[in-house]
Formats: structure tokens, C-alpha cells, sequence
């Protein structure tokens, strides 16, 4: 058990829905990472925030947006849903988010399908 | 396309057998981490390496960071079927320390 908690774990939705999924990080980590991990292309790093502030964006879609709230849980919206957007989210959390060794520690993932 | 590239991509041995996975990169990391999932589990970090050249142990596992910070190989000695998974590795970007990016990943299966 990572310490990192994400809800729900399965989501089953239809084209066009949209859903949102929620992350706790770590007691005491400040920085939450979100990936996205399809079938055939690996992880790929959508979102980083640091005490309430984004602090990196990867190849996240323009119909995708995430928070992080004053408690430090933060949230990933999900609009518009096409069949391509199935796949497992992860939610990862660090103490600093500022570089060096700073380790990522994840969640087990919501895995979201949409028909 | 991937930024760092992991072959191969699938390996099936027996156990006793020694085997090694590479990440390959274009591209310089300010650090490169090493991760292990299961099925419906997260990855699991198992090693970060930070320096140009470095080489870590971790029981019967090896890593090294290529001398360019470009590459890393994952070396694994008398493969046990506890070590079935899905290798990842990890490249941390050298301008934004907030942004990583994966490799596909390695499955492996070690057969008893």
C-alpha cells in the first residue's frame, strides 16, 4: 500500500460523458502527478501541480483538466469522452516535487471505460 | 512515439536465467528511475539513479545510467518467478524536474 488513494476504481461511462476522478496523496506529500496508461503506449505524464499549483503539463488533452485543493487531494476531469480516452489513470504523490531523488509514489489506478 | 524506447518489449524465461532489459534515449535525463508493476497495481519504484555512469544493486537486480545520461540497462541474475512483471523506465526531464516521461515497458515472465 502506497499511501496514495484513488477513487473510483472502475468507472464504465458513454461517449460524449463526462466523469471526474479523485486522488489523495500521501500524508504530508505536496506534489500529485496524473498518468494515463493505454494498452499499446505505456504511461504517459498528463499533469503535475505542487501545493495547489500546476507546476507541468504533458500531452494532456484540451478536454481534460485536473486541481489540487486547498487539502492537497486533487481531481481530474474528464469531459467530451471518446472510446480512445479507455485506459488506466494514475494518480502519483511526492514529498517535494522539486527534482533530485524526490521518489513518485502511485496509486492503484481507476480504470475508465468508455462505451 | 515514445521518448525512451525499452527492449525487448516482451521476455519469457525460466528461472535460474539472467537476463537484461534496456531504455534507450535521444534525449539527456537529469535522472533516470527504474519501476516495477503488477496487474492492476501502480508501478512500484525500485531504483533511481542520478549520475552519468552510475550503478546501483538492489539484491539480485543491476542498474546502470549510461555515461550521456541517455540509457539505462536493467540486469537481472538468476530470475526467480517472483520477479514476473511489467518493467518501466523513467526519465526525468532535464529542463522541468516536474515532468517525466516512460518507456512502454518490459513484461517479463518467469516460468518455474
Amino acid at each position: 500500500d502506497s499511501g496514495v488513494t484513488q477513487t473510483p476504481k472502475h468507472l464504465i461511462t458513454a461517449t460524449g460523458q463526462r466523469v471526474t476522478l479523485r486522488c489523495s496523496p500521501r500524508s504530508g506529500d505536496l506534489s500529485v502527478y496524473w498518468y494515463q496508461q493505454s494498452l499499446d503506449q505505456g504511461l504517459q505524464f498528463l499533469i503535475q501541480y505542487y501545493n495547489g499549483e500546476e507546476r507541468a503539463k504533458g500531452n494532456i488533452l484540451e478536454r481534460f483538466s485536473a486541481q489540487q485543493f486547498p487539502d492537497l487531494h486533487s481531481e481530474l476531469n474528464l469531459s467530451s469522452l471518446e472510446l480512445g480516452d479507455s485506459a488506466l489513470y494514475f494518480c502519483a504523490s511526492s514529498v517535494e516535487g522539486r527534482g533530485g531523488v524526490d521518489e513518485q509514489y502511485f496509486g492503484p489506478g481507476t480504470r475508465l471505460t468508455v462505451t | 512515439t515514445q521518448l525512451l524506447e525499452q527492449s525487448p518489449q516482451f521476455l519469457s524465461i525460466q528461472e535460474g536465467e539472467n537476463l537484461t532489459v534496456y531504455c534507450n534515449s535521444s534525449s539527456v535525463f537529469s535522472s533516470l528511475q527504474w519501476y516495477r508493476q503488477e496487474p492492476g497495481e501502480g508501478p512500484v519504484l525500485l531504483v533511481t539513479v542520478v549520475t552519468g555512469g552510475e550503478v546501483k544493486k538492489l539484491k539480485r537486480l543491476t542498474f546502470q545510467f549510461g555515461d550521456a545520461r541517455k540509457d539505462s540497462s536493467l540486469h537481472i541474475t538468476a530470475a526467480q518467478p517472483g520477479d514476473t512483471g511489467l518493467y518501466l523506465c523513467a526519465g526525468r526531464d532535464l529542463y522541468n524536474f516536474n515532468k517525466f516521461y516512460f518507456g512502454s515497458g518490459t513484461k517479463l515472465n518467469v516460468k518455474p
